[in-house]
């Protein structure tokens, strides 16, 4: 079985500041991992994914995400966060074989200015 | 660029009464896929179909039901609808090559 736990329902940054929000998953066998972010009245949209190339992956508006197979994580980091960045992201985790994903239950990004 | 489309995207219904929700995606995509969305809950799968002809159950199935009446098109349809089903639905494709989803923009349902 796989699952994902998203540590922090909510996490409040400063305009500018790191914003760095955590995923960790469990999986018996090599994960897909992904990063999707969700704008107020929208739906999911992908930001990123890891599918054993590059431990570290670069997506959209500057997100990037690091796995690392010793921890089981795959933290999603921005150096400067933006008001645009404000939304709610979830990490998902995939096993080699299947395309259902597990979603963990999100964390809500608050910018202030 | 459509993309997937859901509708509709707001509905109100009373306990007991039925509906069905609609969604159609134009990517030519193999696999689609429905979940509902509680807070603090994150997603989670009611049903989906890997590809056209074929349905199977998710993670919460209990009392609905799925077609796909075709490779564009994946319904779901509440038979009769519960205060608990009150939520917002997601509808989701995937091509078989890829293991992205492509979500549609949600229906909102309240059930009183």
């Amino acid at each position: 079985a796989q699952s994902v736990t998203q540590l922090g329902s909510h996490v409040s940054v400063s305009e500018g500041a790191l914003v760095l929000l955590r995923c960790n998953y469990s999986s018996s066998v090599p994960p897909y991992l992904f990063w999707y972010v969700q704008y107020p009245n929208q739906g999911l949209q992908l930001l990123l994914k890891y599918t054993s190339a590059a431990t570290l992956v670069k997506g959209i508006n500057g997100f990037e995400a690091e796995f690392k197979k010793s921890e089981t994580s795959f933290h999603l980091t921005k150096p400067s966060a933006h008001m645009s960045d404000a939304a709610e992201y979830f990490c998902a985790v995939t096993k080699g074989g299947s395309y259902i994903p597990t979603f963990g239950r999100g964390t809500s990004l608050i910018v202030h200015p | 660029n459509a993309g997937v489309t859901q509708t509709p995207k707001f509905q109100v219904l009373k306990t007991g009464q039925s509906m069905t929700l609609q969604c159609a995606q134009d990517m030519n995509h193999n696999s689609m896929y429905w979940y509902r969305q509680d807070p603090g809950m994150g997603l989670r799968l009611i049903y989906y179909s890997a590809s056209e002809g074929t349905t199977d159950k998710g993670e919460v199935p209990n009392g609905y039901n799925v077609s796909r009446l075709n490779k564009r098109e994946f319904s779901l349809r509440l038979e009769s609808a519960a205060p608990s089903q009150t939520s917002v639905y997601f509808c989701a494709s995937s091509p078989s090559s890829s293991l992205v989803q492509y979500f549609g923009a949600g229906t909102r349902l309240s059930v009183l």
